[in-house]
């Protein structure tokens, strides 16, 4: 089973249609949450944190249930320019601090 | 302020011959890390460097990969010799520290071998 779980899409939605994605992570002992945000053929930049609360930065709600070890990412109103490959990750915590990123999942949003 | 920088952007080799990849960090970052990215997958770490010291290179394939970050500023990266399965984006990222602190990911290599 692999550490961090995405569904790979793509999710192909309208603009201005409301999308969320989800995620699971293995490692209970994970105390950090982000979303990174990779653009085709570019490098992954970082979204959010993700913290316990939950979150939001404008369009984008960043949720954490710890029990069920499950990180969600809600886009509201869609831009054609949200299209992208959204990278769930969590650290691990052992013998040294590490990120680990899950596959990612791919928003296609259309005209 | 300028980002990551990497070079060469694209490499293309033979297998067998050898590679070597450049990263140059943030200014005033001393942690240092290079991944390795898969097509349709996350990146994994291959090494983390603080300053030079490489505080975790447990996922380095240390019989045909080694690195180093000789003076704590810029590193490099070296495949030797390369294999098939080497073909990826090599991705080199900073932070100003490591734990939480935000990793800035440079534009990465695209090695292909034939």
């Amino acid at each position: 089973r692999k550490e961090v779980e995405q569904d790979p899409g793509p999710f192909n939605v309208p603009e201005g249609a409301t999308v969320a994605f989800n995620c699971t992570y293995s490692n209970s002992a994970s105390q950090s949450f982000f979303w990174y945000r990779q653009d085709c053929r570019k490098e992954p930049k970082l979204l959010m944190s993700v913290y316990s609360s939950g979150n939001e930065d404008g369009r984008f709600t960043a949720q954490l249930n710890r029990a069920s070890q499950y990180i969600s990412l809600l886009i509201r109103d869609s831009k054609l320019s949200d299209s992208a490959t959204y990278l769930c990750v969590v650290n691990k915590m052992d013998s040294s601090y590490k990120l680990i990123f899950g596959s990612g999942t791919r928003l296609l949003v259309r005209p | 302020e300028a980002g990551v920088v990497q070079s060469p952007r694209y490499k293309i080799i033979e297998k067998k011959q050898p590679v070597a990849f450049w990263c140059n960090p943030i200014s005033g970052h001393n942690t240092l890390y290079w991944y390795l990215q898969n097509l349709g997958q996350g990146p994994e770490l291959l090494i983390r460097y603080e300053n030079e010291e490489a505080v975790d290179d447990s996922q380095l394939p240390k019989d045909r990969f080694s690195a180093e970050r000789l003076k704590g500023v810029d590193s490099t990266l070296k495949i030797q010799p390369a294999e098939l399965g080497d073909s990826a984006v090599y991705l080199c990222a900073s932070s100003l520290g490591s734990g939480d602190n935000e990793q800035f990911f440079g534009p990465g290599t695209r090695l292909t071998v034939l």
